[in-house]
């Protein structure tokens, strides 16, 4: 079965240090994978995402991700939390284009 | 350039009513699709629609339906409401659709709350 996993629904990192947000993917085909974000009663806002272009994809807000195909991971990263960042996150992906599979989403609090 | 606007922002039906809900894409863009949030299910897939034809669908009974207008609005519905069917509905346009893997922007949801 093809789907996305994240890892870890509640992540909490202090102000100014390192955001790292796990997903992990399982597919017998390329996958194209994004990450979301998500803040309160607010709809979804594209972070990123990953076409095979390059395996280093930058996206807004000073987040990336590294698809690492070894690992089948595409994990989410930044290198000092912003109390800002205190959201939901989703990974999803799609296979052929046909449907977007999103993953359980991991609440992640900035504390001060 | 307008974003994607969803009407109603909040709605309470009761069990067995039907329901419409509405989604006006960015303007050029073809591709509607939607998605149901529930705290329990997470996020789904539910059907996408592009120039007037719904192309894909989830997992979701036959109850949940949809249909597009040839300006691109959307509108899904939902008969004979459950109680399982709270959640907060989300639609998400793209110029080119899920096909060519084109970024979608996501309108802000419906709540719906079935008592």
């Amino acid at each position: 079965a093809q789907s996305v996993t994240q890892l870890g629904s509640h992540v909490s990192v202090s102000e100014g240090a390192l955001v790292l947000l796990r997903c992990n993917y399982s597919s017998s085909v390329p996958p194209y994978l994004f990450w979301y974000v998500q803040y309160p009663n607010q709809g979804l806002q594209l972070l990123l995402k990953y076409t095979s272009a390059a395996t280093l994809v930058k996206g807004i807000n000073g987040f990336e991700a590294e698809f690492k195909k070894s690992e089948t991971s595409f994990h989410l990263t930044k290198p000092s939390a912003h109390m800002s960042d205190a959201a939901e996150y989703f990974c999803a992906v799609t296979f052929t284009g046909n449907q977007f599979y999103f993953g359980t989403g991991t609440s992640l609090t900035v504390i001060p | 350039k307008a974003g994607v606007t969803q009407t109603p922002r909040y709605l309470i039906k009761t069990r067995g009513q039907q329901v419409t809900l509405s989604c006006s894409p960015i303007s050029g863009h073809r591709s509607v699709s939607w998605y149901q949030q529930t705290p329990g299910q997470g996020l789904q897939f539910l059907f996408e629609y592009f120039s007037e034809t719904q192309r894909n669908k989830g997992n979701f009974p036959g109850r949940f339906s949809g249909r597009q207008f040839s300006n691109s609005r959307s509108e899904m519905n939902v008969s004979t409401l459950e109680l399982g069917d709270s959640a907060l509905y989300l639609c998400a346009s793209s110029s080119i659709g899920l096909a060519g893997l084109e970024t979608q922007y996501f309108g802000p949801g419906t709540r719906l709350l079935v008592l």
